[in-house]
C-alpha cells in the first residue's frame, strides 16, 4: 500500500518569507501526488496535482511543488507567505483499488504565518 | 456552482448513543466519499461509492458504522453505537468519476464528540 510522510507538523514563519513544506511517499511504479489545504473549520481544497509530465507543478495561491522521483518526494513551496496562507497543508498520494483512485494523506503540517 | 453540503456541522453525543450523517454532493458527480478526521491525522478513507453500488468500503468499521447511497445522490453515514474514539471530523467528498484526473471536492465536514 502507498504511503505518505510529511516530515513538519508544525512550521512557523515570518510573513513574507519564502516557506517549504516537506513530503515523501512511498516508492512506486506510477504516482500520482496531490496537496490540499485546509482552512480553519472549513474542508479541504486542492492546491495541485501531480499525474505526468513536467516536474515542476503550480498551483493557485502562488504555490508550487516539484516532484523529484530518486528521492521520492514532492515537497511544496511559496516564494512569499500572506497571513492569509495559515492553515494546514496536506500530501496525499493515490493508489489503484479495483480499478478506482483512492487517496492516501499524510498527517498534515500546521503553517502558521506571523507578522 | 454549489458545492458539497454537509449537516449537521456539528454533533455532541454521549458514548453507545447513535448518529447520522448526511451529506449532499456536487450536482452529476457520481463518485462519493466519506472519510474519517481524527485530531492531528489526515483524512481516512472510509467508504467510496459510485453512483450507488460500494467500490471499496475496506476500512469502515462494519460492527458499527453503516453507509448508504440509496438514490445515487446524497448519502447518509451512521455509528450505531459510538465509542469515544469516533470523536473525529467526518468529511465528505465528491468527484465526477473514479479516475485520478478527477479532483475531489470535500465539504466543510461534521464535528462529532462523543463523551
Amino acid at each position: 500500500a502507498q504511503s505518505v510522510t510529511q516530515l513538519d507538523s508544525q512550521v512557523p514563519v515570518f510573513e513574507e518569507a519564502p516557506v517549504e513544506l516537506r513530503c515523501n511517499y512511498s516508492s512506486s511504479v506510477s504516482v500520482y501526488l496531490f496537496w490540499y489545504v485546509q482552512y480553519p473549520n472549513q474542508g479541504l481544497q486542492l492546491l495541485l496535482k501531480y499525474l505526468s509530465g513536467s516536474t515542476l507543478v503550480k498551483g493557485i495561491n502562488g504555490f508550487e511543488a516539484e516532484f523529484n522521483k530518486s528521492q521520492t518526494s514532492f515537497h511544496l513551496r511559496k516564494p512569499s507567505v500572506h497571513i492569509s496562507d495559515t492553515a494546514e497543508y496536506f500530501c496525499a498520494v493515490s493508489e489503484s483499488v479495483q480499478g478506482a483512485q483512492k487517496l492516501v494523506f499524510g498527517q498534515g503540517t500546521r503553517l502558521t504565518i506571523n507578522p | 456552482e454549489a458545492g458539497v453540503a454537509q449537516s449537521p456541522r456539528y454533533k455532541i453525543i454521549e458514548k453507545r448513543q447513535s448518529v447520522a450523517f448526511w451529506c449532499n454532493p456536487i450536482s452529476g458527480h457520481a463518485t462519493l466519499y466519506w472519510y474519517q478526521q481524527i485530531l492531528g491525522q489526515g483524512p481516512k478513507l472510509l467508504i467510496q461509492f459510485q453512483n450507488n453500488g460500494v467500490v471499496d468500503d475496506s476500512q469502515l468499521p462494519k460492527d458499527r458504522f453503516s453507509a448508504e447511497r440509496l438514490k445515487g445522490v446524497d448519502s447518509t453515514l451512521k455509528i450505531q453505537p459510538a465509542k469515544l474514539e469516533d470523536s473525529a471530523v467526518y468529511l465528505c467528498a465528491s468527484s465526477q468519476g473514479l479516475a485520478v484526473t478527477d479532483t475531489q471536492y470535500f465539504g466543510p465536514g461534521t464535528r462529532l464528540t462523543v463523551l
